[in-house]
């Protein structure tokens, strides 16, 4: 079946705009996570959502940053007011959640790049 | 809070031979663990995982890993490498109950020569 989506592949922005990026989950997945992979930083979460509802928000590094889901599928991530330092890949995982198993199935990624 | 630790940013190894790829975690009660591959210019596709029962699992691609509580380590290995191989490779891990994040390890770039 069909993996992880996220668009768009490549983002280029200038500073201070505000970017969207999408992520469709495998469909039937009910737990979706944003990460994001920076050569400083590594691999970090940003936030998780089941279904919904978003319980765990610790990972986002500021309030321009927000993230919503809606019908317990699509997600997007909001960046307001671009930074340079924002430039990085955005991961988008999904997993069935709950108790039944625990792998994360991730996307391609976006890679953003502010100027 | 968790941590992951790999050691060795970078390995090379040569068509063939072993591949060893360390983790270590640190975390009160054992987590889950994972190990993840990332090719260049894609997401992370998962090789393998521990949450319990038998602690040597295997994987795709021939690679298995043994989780070993008294060393807090989940080592990747595989027998004899491919040039295929080459990838960059992520530890994980996380707590044990309903869907949570994912805490990585820096990761650990691995060559294989021929």
């Amino acid at each position: 079946g069909a993996g992880v989506s996220q668009s768009p592949s490549n983002k280029v922005t200038e500073k201070g705009k505000d970017v969207e990026l999408r992520c469709d989950p495998i469909s039937g997945h009910t737990a979706l996570y944003w990460y994001r992979q920076s050569l400083g930083q590594g691999l970090e979460f940003l936030i998780y959502f089941q279904g919904n509802s978003a319980p765990d928000k610790s990972g986002l590094p500021s309030d321009r940053f927000s993230a919503e889901r809606t019908g317990g599928s699509v997600s997007t991530l909001t960046i307001q007011r671009t930074q340079q330092e924002d430039s990085a890949v955005y991961l988008c995982a999904s997993s069935r959640g709950g108790t039944a198993t625990y792998e994360q199935y991730f996307g391609p990624g976006t890679r953003l790049t502010v100027t | 809070a968790q941590s992951v630790t790999q050691l060795g940013s970078h390995v090379s190894v040569s068509e063939g031979a072993l591949v060893l790829l360390r983790c270590n975690y640190s975390s009160s009660v054992p987590p889950y663990l994972f190990w993840y591959v990332q090719y260049p210019n894609q997401g992370l596709q998962l090789l393998l995982k521990y949450t319990t029962g038998a602690t040597l699992v295997k994987g795709i691609n021939g690679f298995e890993a043994e989780f070993k509580k008294s060393e807090t380590s989940f080592h990747l290995t595989k027998p004899s490498a491919h040039m295929s191989d080459a990838a960059e490779y992520f530890c994980a891990v996380s707590d044990r109950g309903s869907a949570r994040q994912l805490t990585f390890g820096s990761g650990t770039q691995l060559t294989v020569l021929p």
